[in-house]
């Protein structure tokens, strides 16, 4: 069975510093990882997935198999970032597993 | 498109009643997924549908939970009666086929007030 793993309910940092997200999962077979971004009150959105490789609004993200992990990354934290953040594992079927979300506040 | 449209935004009903949550999913797209979101357990998979049949309920917490999809442009999610721990936001999603390439577009939600 698959299983996402984000152990930060929320995590607070003030502007201008780096920011991760942290996220693990657990799959047996080539996993496909996304990070979902939700504003306040406002529909889940995709924000990145590995197999693009892409950077989107500063974040990045790399998939290690070796730990199995896929961490958000963004090297200056600034106030439009903060939002809940999903972790997301597509795992051969036509679903996603979601982790429990972390909320990223960014202090000004 | 103007995406995957829900229906209503807010809800406040009494426990006991039923409650129905309406979706339209992106047209095209031939799979459609309801979630809930919750504070205590985050984002969770109720059920998906693919070319309007019912793909895995597993999700579905109890016999009071029901979903239909009778076309391909409309899907309903229906409990009753309804109970206060129902409280969360019902989330409806579509895709296109080869998910992997392309994603999972949801809706804005339905909030959900049993009380």
């Amino acid at each position: 069975a698959q299983r996402v793993t984000q152990p930060e309910k929320l995590l607070s940092v003030f502007k201008g510093a780096p920011v991760e997200l942290k996220c693990n999962y657990s799959y047996s077979g080539s996993p496909e990882l996304f990070w979902y971004v939700q504003y306040s009150r406002q529909r889940l959105q995709l924000l990145l997935r590995h197999i693009s490789r892409e950077s989107i609004k500063g974040f990045t993200a790399d998939l290690n198999k070796g730990e199995t992990s896929f961490h958000l990354k963004k090297p200056f934290a600034q106030e439009e970032d903060s939002a809940m953040y999903y972790c997301a594992l597509g795992a051969g079927s036509y679903q996603l597993t979601f982790g429990k979300g972390t909320k990223l506040s960014v202090i000004p | 498109d103007a995406g995957v449209i829900q229906s209503p935004r807010h809800e406040v009903t009494e426990m006991g009643q039923e409650v129905t949550l309406r979706c339209k999913p992106i047209s095209g797209h031939d799979y459609l997924f309801w979630y809930r979101q919750t504070m205590m357990r985050g984002l969770e998979l109720l059920i998906y549908f693919n070319n309007n049949v019912p793909i895995d309920d597993s999700g579905m917490p109890e016999d009071r939970f029901s979903a239909k999809m009778p076309n391909a442009s409309f899907s309903t999610l229906k409990i009753q009666p309804s109970e206060p721990r129902d409280s969360a936001v019902y989330f409806c999603a579509s895709s296109f086929e080869e998910w992997s390439r392309n994603t999972i577009y949801f809706g804005e939600g339905s909030w959900l007030t049993v009380v």
